[in-house]
């Protein structure tokens, strides 16, 4: 199975909480997991990825948790702001070239001032 | 991570015409990956760019409708075809880095807004 599962589709934040997105996967071959964010009128950026040889990983405000059993991996944003208002896409890939990503559907997050 | 330059930003053509899109890197990649994203949607692959080679369509793809050029290791082009006002989409070209021996995430260039009326 290819397929990425993500929630919430939507997520309204105030300014300072936690904005949590979380995704699931079925094919065990995937072993990198970025998320990207992306804003109105330009392509995704990464934001953040995570291997499976670790649990977790933290830049600044944004953490990766993942979990290899489950096979799901979550997004969190600390002390969420207003410039932090975007969609997030989790994706999933395997280390092969000549594979291609496999994109969630997208959260749409909006913090409120 | 390589810098992916894409034109144009935006685009309003008239239905039955075309439009190229032009994606230049600032380093040469084997690989360039062309992507739709219909509004408010996630993105969907197109095709595989290879140099010296056709590009590989995904499923839903053809080439007479979405012709892919490949001239050289840092530039490729899209072009859609016939249009449609089902085609007015943000159109992505996106290549894939390395973390040192390990490939890691795509890079994507910001985007061709296409406008179809």
């Amino acid at each position: 199975q290819q397929q990425v599962k993500q929630s919430p589709q939507s997520l309204i934040v105030q300014k300072g909480g936690i904005s949590i997105i979380n995704c699931a996967y079925e094919n065990t071959a995937f072993d990198y997991f970025p998320w990207y964010q992306q804003f109105p009128g330009k392509g995704p950026a990464l934001l953040i990825a995570i291997r499976p040889d670790v649990s977790e990983k933290k830049e600044g405000r944004f953490t990766i948790s993942f979990n290899k059993s489950a096979k799901q991996f979550s997004l969190h944003i600390m002390d969420s702001q207003p410039g932090d208002s975007a969609t997030y896409f989790c994706a999933a890939m395997g280390d092969n070239y000549g594979q291609n990503f496999v994109f969630g559907p997208g959260t749409r997050l909006s913090v409120l001032p | 991570s390589a810098v992916i330059s894409q034109k144009p930003s935006r685009d309003i053509c008239q239905r039955g015409t075309s439009l190229t899109i032009q994606c230049q890197v600032d380093s040469q990649v084997t690989m360039m990956f062309w992507y739709r994203q219909q509004p408010g949607q996630s993105l969907t692959l197109i095709a595989t760019a290879n140099q010296g080679s056709e590009a590989t369509y995904e499923s839903g793809f053809v080439i007479d409708k979405f012709p892919i050029s490949r001239p050289n290791l840092t530039f490729s082009t899209l072009t859609v075809s016939n249009l449609s006002p089902e085609d007015s989409s943000i159109y992505l070209c996106s290549v894939r880095s390395r973390d040192g021996r390990l490939l890691s995430g795509y890079t994507f260039g910001s985007g061709t807004r296409l406008t179809v009326v």
